[in-house]
């Protein structure tokens, strides 16, 4: 079993729809969750970021964090072709080494 | 502001070859990261640095090598190139560890061994 699953899609939805990407995760060690946004031949980029559980809010963006079913969701409200991209999710647990593992990333297509 | 920078950006080698992928940060940061990432896979962490000097392995170090003499600097040595290395890779960075601070990635080198 792998550490943290995703589904890798693709996904394909209309302008202004509302996108959920969902991870889950097997090691309970786990307490800093990232979701990461990659653009086509660009690096990850940092999207948002949760301690242990909650939700956390940026703009169009909301992060979710369970961590008694071990599921962490992001959440894309009023999507623009402009989110199109692959979307990371990462999750490390408190260590000097800083190590992440990722999920496998979710391809999103958001069309006009 | 450069952030990360890799070299080269594409590189096409022969089975049995050498190289080195360079990985430069201008940001201070003391973590380093190497990771490859193939299609479907997400991303897999080869070598990391938690300071200039100190190295260690991650979750798929065989057939690599990394070297940390600088805070900036931290490249990545192939040795005898074989297919399953053609992948993309991508160098990260860090001021702390992950869960205080983010890490920021470079753009890539896409390798392919033939």
């Amino acid at each position: 079993q792998k550490e943290v699953e995703q589904d890798p899609g693709p996904l394909s939805v209309p302008e202004g729809a509302i996108v959920s990407l969902n991870c889950t995760y097997s090691n309970s060690a786990f307490q800093y969750f990232m979701w990461y946004r990659q653009y086509s031949r660009k690096g990850p980029e940092l999207l948002m970021y949760t301690y242990s559980s909650g939700n956390k809010e940026d703009g169009r963006f909301t992060a979710q964090v369970d961590k008694s079913s071990k599921y962490i969701s992001l959440f894309i409200r009023d999507s623009q072709p402009s989110d199109s991209a692959t979307y990371l999710c990462a999750m490390s647990a408190i260590s000097n080494t800083g190590k992440l593992i990722f999920g496998q990333g979710t391809t999103l297509q958001v069309k006009p | 502001n450069a952030g990360v920078t890799q070299t080269p950006k594409f590189r096409i080698l022969k089975i049995g070859q050498s190289m080195t992928l360079q990985c430069t940060q201008d940001m201070n940061h003391n973590y380093m990261y190497w990771y490859r990432q193939d299609p479907g896979m997400g991303l897999k962490l080869i070598y990391y640095s938690v300071g200039a000097g100190i190295t260690d392995k991650g979750e798929v170090p065989n057939g690599y090598n990394v070297s940390r003499s600088t805070t900036e600097d931290f490249p990545l040595r192939l040795e005898l190139a074989a297919p399953s290395q053609t992948s993309v890779y991508f160098c990260a960075s860090s001021y702390s560890t992950p869960g205080s601070q983010p890490q920021h990635f470079g753009d890539g080198t896409r390798l392919s061994i033939l």
